[in-house]
């Protein structure tokens, strides 16, 4: 199973700021995701991280918001630009290695105050 | 949007007991899924059925797929204290490889 690191694991942020979430992944994956998941809610997939090419967003969810960089296999960036207190989240990195199953980072939550 | 509505949304047991949990979705699926995250933090796959099979065991869990009536079950066999967690079923209804994942179910095991 792969491993996947992710960090910040927490941050407090303030309002009109952005930041940049690092996932990590010790084996190689197929396909990458990013998921948002609010407060006491379920998971919202954001997109599908490419390599090497611009990713692919899910409905609600544009670029210019949440930028998304996966210039190799193993490693992708996530960055939550212009802040407010609506995006205050658990961001999650997942990797499948095209059996199915998704492995998933520790997630990284996000206070905006 | 949600593909899974899961229930009950909460449950409370003692150890040793059993847990079951719903999942029910909408769409035709490929195979569904059951994860566990603990206190929000990352979520861990447990067990992965396909629209084929009806019924899997993993150690102390069981979980069926109906497709005829779009709904799914985890059962948790003598519970621990350690199984307290929130459970999603999520299902490949996005796409290939990307999941759908339902409302969840929190589940307390009690000493």
């Amino acid at each position: 199973s792969a491993v996947i690191s992710q960090k910040p694991s927490r941050d407090i942020c303030q309002r009109g700021t952005s930041l940049t979430i690092q996932c990590q992944v010790d084996s190689q994956v197929t396909m990458m995701f990013w998921y948002r998941q609010q407060p006491g809610q379920s998971l919202t997939l954001i997109a599908t991280a490419n390599q090497g090419s611009e990713a692919t967003y899910e409905s609600g969810f544009v670029i210019d918001k949440f930028p998304i960089s996966r210039p190799n296999l193993t490693f992708s960036t996530l960055t939550v630009s212009n802040m407010s207190p609506e995006d205050s989240s658990i961001y999650l990195c997942s990797g499948t290695p095209g059996t199915g199953e998704l492995f998933f980072g520790e997630g990284s939550r996000l206070t905006v105050l | 949007s949600q593909q899974g509505e899961e229930d009950p949304q909460a449950l409370s047991i003692q150890e040793g007991e059993n847990a079951t949990m719903n999942c029910s979705y909408k769409t035709s699926i490929n195979n569904l899924q059951w994860y566990r995250q603990n206190s929000g933090r990352g979520l861990v796959h447990l067990i992965l059925i396909r629209s084929n099979e009806r019924e899997k065991h993993s150690g102390r869990l069981r979980v069926t797929l109906d497709t005829s009536k779009k709904s799914s079950s985890l059962l948790i066999t003598a519970s621990r204290a350690a199984d307290t967690a929130s459970y999603f079923c999520a299902t490949d209804a996005g796409g290939f490889q990307k999941l759908v994942f339902g409302t969840g179910t929190r589940l307390l095991v009690s000493p």
